[in-house]
């Protein structure tokens, strides 16, 4: 199989807190993942590619300094949404494309941030 | 015009019929053509995936794409109530390149 994992699935914050969400694979090794923000009955829009190793690519419009991504190692992924406000309430959801299999993303179950 | 264009739904079919989704798209460049299905409140799963034009059949479903006219299709033969889900389409340019996806389509399969 192909498990993508994500934690917490939920949580609820206060503005001006910072909140970290991990996403791991959890059955094979993805050199890169991707994290999407989802709003309701919206599409999944691309926030930002992780690479294991190196720095994010940021798409147009997503403030680095208040997404930061770290991925630290093959399996593992991590965004932390600083300074956090209502707005940033969403749903984010990460995806690991397999290295062996390139043109298979796998997703995880995603993490429902509610900021108050 | 948008890169990947879905109509929203939500389609309503009974159980057993034959279901087809569809998306059009804009970018030349897209060669790979993914359905993703979503759960209400559940990350996406990939279904099937297709590589340029030509059909690709899984079990009960079918992907379809035309190049030459920018239009993806997904089949689904037999559907269940279980099928009730958000399908989306997302093409890319290559393996390694990022997924474009459409809004979705709600399909809802009554029993």
């Amino acid at each position: 199989g192909a498990v993508v994992s994500q934690h917490p699935s939920w949580v609820i914050c206060k503005s001006g807190t910072s909140v970290k969400i991990e996403c791991r694979s959890l059955d094979f090794q993805a050199t890169t993942m991707f994290w999407y923000r989802q709003f309701p009955k919206q599409s999944l829009m691309l926030m930002a590619t992780s690479n294991e190793g190196s720095k994010a690519t940021y798409e147009q419009g997503v403030e680095k300094d208040k997404f930061l991504i770290n991925h630290a190692s093959l399996t593992l992924s991590t965004l932390t949404v600083t300074s956090a406000h209502p707005e940033d309430s969403s749903f984010y959801i990460c995806s690991a494309l397999k290295t062996a299999e390139p043109y298979e993303q796998y997703f995880g179950p995603g993490t429902r941030l509610t900021v108050t | 015009q948008k890169e990947v264009e879905q109509d929203p739904g939500p389609l309503s079919v009974p159980e057993g019929a034959i279901v087809s989704l569809n998306c059009t798209y804009s970018n030349s460049a897209f060669q790979y053509f993914m359905w993703y299905r979503q759960y209400s409140r559940k990350g996406p799963e990939l279904l099937m995936y297709t590589y340029s034009s030509g059909n690709k059949e899984d079990g009960r479903f079918t992907a379809q794409v035309d190049k030459s006219s920018k239009y993806i299709s997904l089949f689904i033969r037999d559907s269940q109530p279980s099928d009730s889900a958000t399908y989306l389409c997302a093409p890319a340019a290559s393996g390694y390149s990022t997924l474009t996806f459409g809004k979705g389509t709600m399909l809802l399969v009554s029993p």
